[in-house]
């Protein structure tokens, strides 16, 4: 089945330690997002990428960056974890507005939990 | 003052009930509004989606847009236990804005 996949789901880290987050997909979407969750606060975007040479701020940026690496692979990096990098990551994707389907639907990874200690 | 902001409950209610979920926001150019439905340890799914102002019905669930208060709901008939998730709303300018603020989500639970 077409699918969005993340990796890891869950990981526990430490103050200071770089970390990485993949996400894989096999739609065949062009757009790549990545989000983050928290309690009382909705999903807010990091990144986002609308093709593999084409990489974009999104509202919380600071103290993450991406990389592009083919058009079905979308990877999350802290450079310097810290604790209140603590939340529920997602990727998700999206293909162009149709006018079958004239919106922005993204579809969603199964989500990373991370903790920075 | 957030862009969207959405109750973020929990709402528990017998199962068989009307359910009535909102989000206000602030933005007037919002022209496309969305209803995602996240399950626990899954990521969102989209379930509604309306364009400026109007219903939409889909089966069980009518989606609701009221530009001139700034006010969306979703409604949920017969509400059954496997409708227990959290709600999102979400909404964006453009139909292929990048931009999609989504609200806090509501915690839903459905009683059998």
């Amino acid at each position: 089945d077409a699918d969005v996949t993340q990796t890891p789901r869950n990981r526990i880290t430490k103050t200071g330690k770089r970390i990485m987050l993949e996400c894989s997909q096999t739609k065949g979407h062009d757009r790549m997002y990545w989000y983050r969750q928290d309690p009382g606060l909705g999903l807010r975007l990091i990144y986002y990428s609308f093709d593999v040479k084409d990489i974009n701020k999104g509202e919380i940026s600071d103290g993450y960056s991406v990389s592009r690496q083919a058009q079905a692979k979308f990877s999350l990096s802290l450079e310097s974890a810290i604790p209140n990098q603590t939340a529920l990551y997602f990727c998700a994707t999206s293909d162009l507005p149709k006018t079958s389907r004239p919106y922005n639907e993204q579809f969603f990874g199964p989500g990373t939990r991370l903790t920075v200690l | 003052q957030k862009e969207v902001e959405q109750d973020p409950g929990p709402l528990s209610v017998p199962e068989g009930a009307i359910v009535s979920l909102n989000c206000t926001y602030s933005n007037s150019a919002f022209q496309y509004f969305m209803w995602y439905r996240q399950y626990s340890r899954k990521g969102p799914e989209l379930l509604m989606y309306t364009y400026s102002s109007g219903n939409k019905e889909d089966g069980r669930f009518t989606a609701q847009v009221d530009k001139s208060s700034k006010y969306i709901s979703l409604f949920i008939r017969d509400s059954q236990p496997s409708d227990s998730a959290t709600y999102l709303c979400a909404m964006s300018v453009g139909s292929s804005a990048s931009k999609i603020i989504f609200g806090s989500g509501t915690r839903l639970s459905i009683r059998p």
